[in-house]
């Protein structure tokens, strides 16, 4: 079974600029969630997508955004870049889980590492 | 409030060596999960265990083992006979029982194992 996919692997923008990260989950997951992992800063929740939409946002500005597709992948835009947004982005998924959406264990992906200059 | 602590920044110990790694969790809900995840080189953060906070036994899988203690809200990890590939950044993760979907790690714990 293919495990979370992540692309590009690698992108570099220079400030100002908009980002698009993408994510694939594991087949017949249902959620997504993106993770930020800035050096000294930690694994940081940034967005939880269930079933198309937006189910819960960690404490980022709004030019974090994305979207859940049908297919259940999803996209993590980061609009006007700065500096600090330079860090490795994660993608996990999960199935619905018995107790409902967000309950089950993630798994994730391998990251997309994104420089701003 | 909800955090989780692990409290070593880097272990380092030399193969064979068996080695622990602390995690200590605060949460309000009578109702969570704990999890624990390795993060090698590569980046990728694998799973490894989960454990929900009405099930106190403490699980051993090969040369894994994990012992939670709800008393102290400890929820430790344990290499034995530590191998080379075991070196990696260890992850504790705490979630809630709601349905707020987000995992709430530690800042990680970096085991270096040398031959």
């Amino acid at each position: 079974e293919a495990g979370v996919t992540q692309s590009p692997t690698h992108l570099i923008k220079t400030r100002g600029q908009q980002a698009t990260l993408r994510c694939s989950p594991i087949s017949g997951h249902t959620s997504v969630y993106w993770y930020q992992q800035a050096l000294g800063l930690g694994l940081q929740f940034l967005l939880w997508y269930d079933e198309g939409e937006e189910r819960n946002r960690g404490n980022f500005p709004p030019r974090f955004s994305g979207r859940q597709f049908p297919n259940y992948s999803s996209e993590l835009n980061v609009n006007a870049l700065e500096l600090e947004d330079s860090a490795l982005y994660l993608c996990a998924s999960s199935p619905a889980g018995l107790a409902g959406p967000g309950t089950d264990t993630q798994y994730f992906g391998p990251g997309t590492r994104l420089t701003v200059l | 409030a909800q955090k989780v602590t692990q409290a070593q920044t880097e272990i380092s110990v030399v193969e064979k060596e068996d080695v622990t790694l602390d995690c200590v969790y605060e949460t309000r809900d009578t109702t969570y999960y704990l999890f624990w995840y390795k993060q090698p080189p590569s980046g990728e953060l694998v799973f490894l265990i989960r454990r929900n906070s009405f099930d106190e036994q403490n699980e051993i899988s090969g040369r894994y083992s994990w012992n939670f203690q709800k008393s102290t809200s400890s929820f430790n990890f344990t290499i034995t006979a530590s191998q080379v590939v075991d070196s990696a950044v260890y992850f504790c993760a705490l979630r809630n029982g709601g349905s707020q979907g987000n995992l709430i790690f530690g800042k990680g714990t970096k085991l270096s194992v040398k031959p």
